[in-house]
Protein backbone atom coordinates (compact mmCIF):
# COMPACT_ATOMS: atom_id res chain seq x y z
CA UNK A 1 0.00 0.00 0.00
CA UNK A 2 1.51 3.54 -1.00
CA UNK A 3 0.97 6.24 1.21
CA UNK A 4 2.58 8.48 -0.80
CA UNK A 5 2.46 8.67 -4.90
CA UNK A 6 3.91 11.00 -6.96
CA UNK A 7 2.33 9.73 -9.80
CA UNK A 8 4.51 11.65 -12.83
CA UNK A 9 7.25 9.66 -13.18
CA UNK A 10 9.10 12.32 -15.47
CA UNK A 11 8.21 16.11 -16.26
CA UNK A 12 10.83 18.55 -18.84
CA UNK A 13 10.25 22.00 -19.01
CA UNK A 14 11.97 24.85 -20.26
CA UNK A 15 14.43 27.21 -18.49
CA UNK A 16 12.90 30.56 -16.82
CA UNK A 17 9.34 28.73 -17.00
CA UNK A 18 7.05 27.13 -13.93
CA UNK A 19 7.85 23.80 -12.80
CA UNK A 20 4.94 22.22 -10.63
CA UNK A 21 5.81 18.95 -9.12
CA UNK A 22 2.42 17.31 -7.47
CA UNK A 23 2.34 14.64 -4.47
CA UNK A 24 -0.90 12.60 -3.49
CA UNK A 25 -1.24 11.33 0.04
CA UNK A 26 -3.98 8.49 1.72
CA UNK A 27 -2.71 8.81 5.46
CA UNK A 28 -4.53 11.79 6.98
CA UNK A 29 -2.31 11.10 10.20
CA UNK A 30 0.85 12.96 8.44
CA UNK A 31 1.65 15.87 9.93
CA UNK A 32 4.61 16.94 8.38
CA UNK A 33 5.78 17.12 4.91
CA UNK A 34 8.77 17.17 2.82
CA UNK A 35 10.54 17.25 -0.42
CA UNK A 36 13.84 16.13 -1.51
CA UNK A 37 16.43 16.32 -4.31
CA UNK A 38 18.60 13.92 -5.77
CA UNK A 39 21.13 14.00 -8.05
CA UNK A 40 22.62 11.37 -9.48
CA UNK A 41 25.32 9.32 -7.45
CA UNK A 42 24.00 11.53 -4.83
CA UNK A 43 21.97 11.29 -1.75
CA UNK A 44 18.80 13.00 -1.10
CA UNK A 45 19.37 16.43 0.12
CA UNK A 46 16.26 18.51 1.71
CA UNK A 47 14.77 21.08 0.01
CA UNK A 48 11.81 22.33 1.52
CA UNK A 49 8.79 21.47 4.21
CA UNK A 50 5.31 22.38 5.21
CA UNK A 51 3.38 21.36 8.50
CA UNK A 52 -0.19 20.11 8.29
CA UNK A 53 -1.29 22.93 10.49
CA UNK A 54 -0.80 25.37 7.60
CA UNK A 55 -1.41 25.48 3.66
CA UNK A 56 1.80 27.36 1.80
CA UNK A 57 5.39 27.79 2.37
CA UNK A 58 7.93 29.51 0.54
CA UNK A 59 11.65 29.78 0.44
CA UNK A 60 13.20 31.96 -2.70
CA UNK A 61 11.89 30.07 -5.96
CA UNK A 62 10.55 26.73 -3.94
CA UNK A 63 6.60 26.87 -2.92
CA UNK A 64 5.20 24.33 -1.66
CA UNK A 65 1.48 23.74 -1.30
CA UNK A 66 -0.62 21.72 0.98
CA UNK A 67 -4.39 20.87 0.32
CA UNK A 68 -5.52 18.52 2.83
CA UNK A 69 -8.82 18.28 2.36
CA UNK A 70 -7.54 16.96 -1.02
CA UNK A 71 -4.57 15.04 0.60
CA UNK A 72 -2.59 16.56 -1.73
CA UNK A 73 0.62 18.75 -2.01
CA UNK A 74 2.63 20.21 -5.04
CA UNK A 75 5.75 21.97 -5.21
CA UNK A 76 6.03 25.17 -7.61
CA UNK A 77 9.97 25.92 -8.52
CA UNK A 78 9.87 29.66 -10.56
CA UNK A 79 11.47 29.97 -12.61
CA UNK A 80 13.11 26.97 -13.62
CA UNK A 81 16.77 26.81 -14.23
CA UNK A 82 18.97 23.80 -15.56
CA UNK A 83 20.82 22.98 -12.07
CA UNK A 84 17.09 21.96 -10.55
CA UNK A 85 17.38 19.42 -13.29
CA UNK A 86 17.04 16.21 -10.20
CA UNK A 87 14.89 13.52 -8.95
CA UNK A 88 12.45 15.27 -6.58
CA UNK A 89 10.96 12.81 -4.16
CA UNK A 90 8.07 13.61 -2.11
CA UNK A 91 7.52 12.51 1.82
CA UNK A 92 5.64 12.85 4.86
CA UNK A 93 5.85 12.00 8.20
CA UNK A 94 3.30 10.54 11.02
CA UNK A 95 4.32 9.67 14.88
CA UNK A 96 7.32 11.16 16.58
CA UNK A 97 8.30 7.70 19.13
CA UNK A 98 8.18 3.69 18.27
CA UNK A 99 5.47 4.74 15.80
CA UNK A 100 7.68 6.92 13.77
CA UNK A 101 8.23 6.76 10.14
CA UNK A 102 8.84 9.16 7.26
CA UNK A 103 7.52 7.74 3.94
CA UNK A 104 8.67 8.40 0.73
CA UNK A 105 7.38 8.44 -2.80
CA UNK A 106 8.67 6.79 -6.02
CA UNK A 107 9.96 10.44 -7.12
CA UNK A 108 9.95 12.42 -10.34
CA UNK A 109 12.67 13.06 -12.82
CA UNK A 110 12.84 17.09 -13.42
CA UNK A 111 14.48 17.69 -16.45
CA UNK A 112 14.76 21.77 -17.20
CA UNK A 113 15.98 22.22 -20.52
CA UNK A 114 17.88 25.44 -21.54
CA UNK B 1 29.44 16.37 1.45
CA UNK B 2 26.48 16.04 3.76
CA UNK B 3 28.73 14.58 6.42
CA UNK B 4 27.04 11.41 6.45
CA UNK B 5 29.31 8.62 5.30
CA UNK B 6 28.78 5.56 3.85
CA UNK B 7 30.73 3.09 2.87
CA UNK B 8 31.43 0.72 0.85
CA UNK B 9 29.80 3.08 -2.34
CA UNK B 10 29.36 -0.12 -4.30
CA UNK B 11 29.79 -3.87 -4.03
CA UNK B 12 28.65 -6.82 -5.76
CA UNK B 13 27.77 -9.95 -4.50
CA UNK B 14 26.18 -13.69 -5.06
CA UNK B 15 22.89 -14.96 -3.91
CA UNK B 16 23.07 -16.48 -0.66
CA UNK B 17 25.90 -14.67 0.83
CA UNK B 18 26.29 -11.89 3.85
CA UNK B 19 27.57 -8.34 3.33
CA UNK B 20 27.39 -5.17 5.82
CA UNK B 21 27.00 -1.69 4.61
CA UNK B 22 28.74 0.87 7.50
CA UNK B 23 27.20 4.48 8.28
CA UNK B 24 28.71 7.06 9.97
CA UNK B 25 26.78 9.53 11.08
CA UNK B 26 26.77 13.76 11.08
CA UNK B 27 29.01 14.70 13.83
CA UNK B 28 26.27 15.39 16.92
CA UNK B 29 23.61 13.55 15.20
CA UNK B 30 22.15 10.70 17.77
CA UNK B 31 19.84 9.10 15.41
CA UNK B 32 20.42 6.67 12.20
CA UNK B 33 18.23 5.73 10.17
CA UNK B 34 18.51 2.79 6.83
CA UNK B 35 16.31 3.35 3.69
CA UNK B 36 16.63 1.10 0.86
CA UNK B 37 15.68 2.19 -2.86
CA UNK B 38 14.87 -0.48 -5.68
CA UNK B 39 14.49 -0.41 -8.70
CA UNK B 40 11.49 1.94 -9.33
CA UNK B 41 10.40 2.18 -5.68
CA UNK B 42 10.94 4.74 -3.71
CA UNK B 43 12.90 5.24 -0.23
CA UNK B 44 11.63 1.91 2.17
CA UNK B 45 12.13 2.81 5.49
CA UNK B 46 13.90 0.25 7.25
CA UNK B 47 14.87 0.98 10.22
CA UNK B 48 16.09 3.86 13.14
CA UNK B 49 18.47 3.93 15.93
CA UNK B 50 18.92 6.47 18.40
CA UNK B 51 22.07 6.64 20.59
CA UNK B 52 22.55 2.93 19.94
CA UNK B 53 18.98 1.75 20.62
CA UNK B 54 16.42 0.87 18.23
CA UNK B 55 13.83 3.24 17.96
CA UNK B 56 11.35 2.23 15.08
CA UNK B 57 11.13 -0.45 12.38
CA UNK B 58 9.84 -0.70 9.30
CA UNK B 59 9.91 -2.94 6.09
CA UNK B 60 13.12 -4.70 7.42
CA UNK B 61 13.60 -7.90 6.30
CA UNK B 62 13.88 -10.94 9.11
CA UNK B 63 17.35 -11.50 6.62
CA UNK B 64 18.34 -8.31 7.41
CA UNK B 65 19.29 -6.65 11.04
CA UNK B 66 21.23 -4.12 11.91
CA UNK B 67 23.13 -1.89 14.83
CA UNK B 68 24.37 1.30 16.47
CA UNK B 69 27.75 1.36 18.17
CA UNK B 70 28.62 3.46 20.98
CA UNK B 71 30.45 5.45 18.92
CA UNK B 72 27.16 6.13 16.88
CA UNK B 73 28.28 4.68 13.87
CA UNK B 74 25.53 2.24 12.50
CA UNK B 75 26.15 -0.87 10.12
CA UNK B 76 23.38 -2.89 8.54
CA UNK B 77 23.72 -6.64 7.51
CA UNK B 78 22.30 -8.55 5.08
CA UNK B 79 22.35 -11.82 5.20
CA UNK B 80 20.75 -14.89 2.70
CA UNK B 81 20.86 -12.32 -0.10
CA UNK B 82 18.52 -12.73 -2.99
CA UNK B 83 18.73 -11.19 -6.50
CA UNK B 84 15.83 -8.94 -5.14
CA UNK B 85 18.07 -7.11 -2.77
CA UNK B 86 19.81 -5.39 -5.05
CA UNK B 87 19.47 -2.08 -4.30
CA UNK B 88 20.76 1.42 -3.19
CA UNK B 89 20.66 1.72 0.53
CA UNK B 90 20.93 4.58 2.20
CA UNK B 91 21.52 5.77 5.82
CA UNK B 92 20.52 9.30 7.25
CA UNK B 93 21.21 10.51 10.53
CA UNK B 94 19.46 12.92 12.29
CA UNK B 95 20.17 14.85 16.14
CA UNK B 96 17.29 13.64 17.65
CA UNK B 97 14.70 10.83 17.24
CA UNK B 98 11.27 11.41 14.84
CA UNK B 99 13.16 14.22 13.10
CA UNK B 100 11.19 15.70 10.47
CA UNK B 101 14.73 16.81 8.86
CA UNK B 102 16.95 14.21 7.71
CA UNK B 103 20.59 14.41 6.11
CA UNK B 104 21.17 11.77 3.54
CA UNK B 105 24.35 10.09 2.88
CA UNK B 106 25.26 9.30 -0.52
CA UNK B 107 24.16 5.14 -0.63
CA UNK B 108 25.65 1.87 -1.28
CA UNK B 109 25.04 0.28 -4.47
CA UNK B 110 24.63 -3.03 -3.62
CA UNK B 111 24.16 -5.63 -6.45
CA UNK B 112 23.58 -9.47 -5.96
CA UNK B 113 24.43 -11.65 -9.00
Amino acid sequence: DQQVKQNSPSLSVQEGRISILNCDYTNSMFDYFLWYKKYPAEGPTFLISISSIKDKNEDGRFTVFLNKSAKHLSLHIVPSQPGDSAVYFCAAKVGGGSNYKLTFGKGTLLTVNP
Amino acid sequence: DSGVTQTPKHLITATGQRVTLRCSPRSGDLSVYWYQQSLDQGLQFLIQYYNGEERAKGNILERFSAQQFPDLHSELNLSSLELGDSALYFCASSVGFGANVLTFGAGSRLTVL
